[in-house]
């Protein structure tokens, strides 16, 4: 079955990288996404891994992508106040049609 | 292009009632899923509509219903709500042919329904 977990808080200081991380159990995921939601709003996709790669970068993004562990990583550099929210993994569904399972979110504060 | 837009923004009802709520999906994108957000249960998807048909289901009851029209809009309806449908009710849309796998979805701000 799917299942998505992630630790549930992260805080970091201004300036300092951020590394949210993430594991999960469908080894057939076709990609792999991470999602940002601030308060009172819905998800804002951040960016995106197809299973068949290791890393993606992303201006201040870096994805990391271990299959044997299944492991996904999210890392922001130079964090900054609005980076501040809570960050969601997802996995794809390959079964047909288009179905996500999120993770647990991890919620990131920074401080000053 | 203009984002997913989902309408109402919020809505408070009573328990037994009925609810619809809408989705317009990103122009030319013709997949709508839908998913229910709540603190206890996190992200659950609900279903997913692609030219008119449900494609795919969630593990909700059958009070959770919806359709999709030729434009691709979107509906959700929940019938005798439960205090436990009180929920961020999230639409996303993706651009997406009937044989291709999982495309990138994108959300809209939701629907926060408040069940009294």
């Amino acid at each position: 079955g799917e299942d998505v977990e992630q630790s549930l808080f992260l805080s970091v200081r201004e300036g300092d990288s951020s590394v949210i991380n993430c594991t999960y159990t469908d080894s057939s995921s076709t990609y792999l996404y991470w999602y940002k939601q601030e308060p009172g709003a819905g998800l804002q996709l951040l960016t995106y891994i197809f299973s068949n790669m290791d890393m993606k970068q992303d201006q201040r993004l870096t994805v990391l992508l271990n299959k044997k562990d299944k492991h996904l990583s999210l890392r922001i550099a130079d964090t900054q106040t609005g980076d501040s929210a809570i960050y969601f993994c997802a996995e794809g569904s390959t079964g047909g049609g288009n179905k996500l399972t999120f993770g647990t979110g991890t919620q990131l504060k920074v401080e000053l | 292009k203009a984002g997913v837009t989902q309408t109402p923004r919020y809505l408070i009802k009573t328990r037994g009632q009925q609810v619809t709520l809408s989705c317009s999906p990103i122009s030319g994108h013709r997949s709508v899923s839908w998913y229910q957000q709540t603190p206890g249960q996190g992200l659950q998807f609900l279903f997913e509509y692609f030219s008119e048909t449900q494609r795919n289901k969630g593990n909700f009851p059958g009070r959770f219903s919806g359709r999709q029209f030729s434009n691709s809009r979107s509906e959700m309806n929940v019938s005798t709500l439960e205090l436990g449908d009180s929920a961020l009710y999230l639409c996303a849309s993706s651009l997406i042919d009937s044989s291709g796998p999982t495309d990138t979805q994108y959300f809209g701000p939701g629907t926060r329904l408040t069940v009294l």
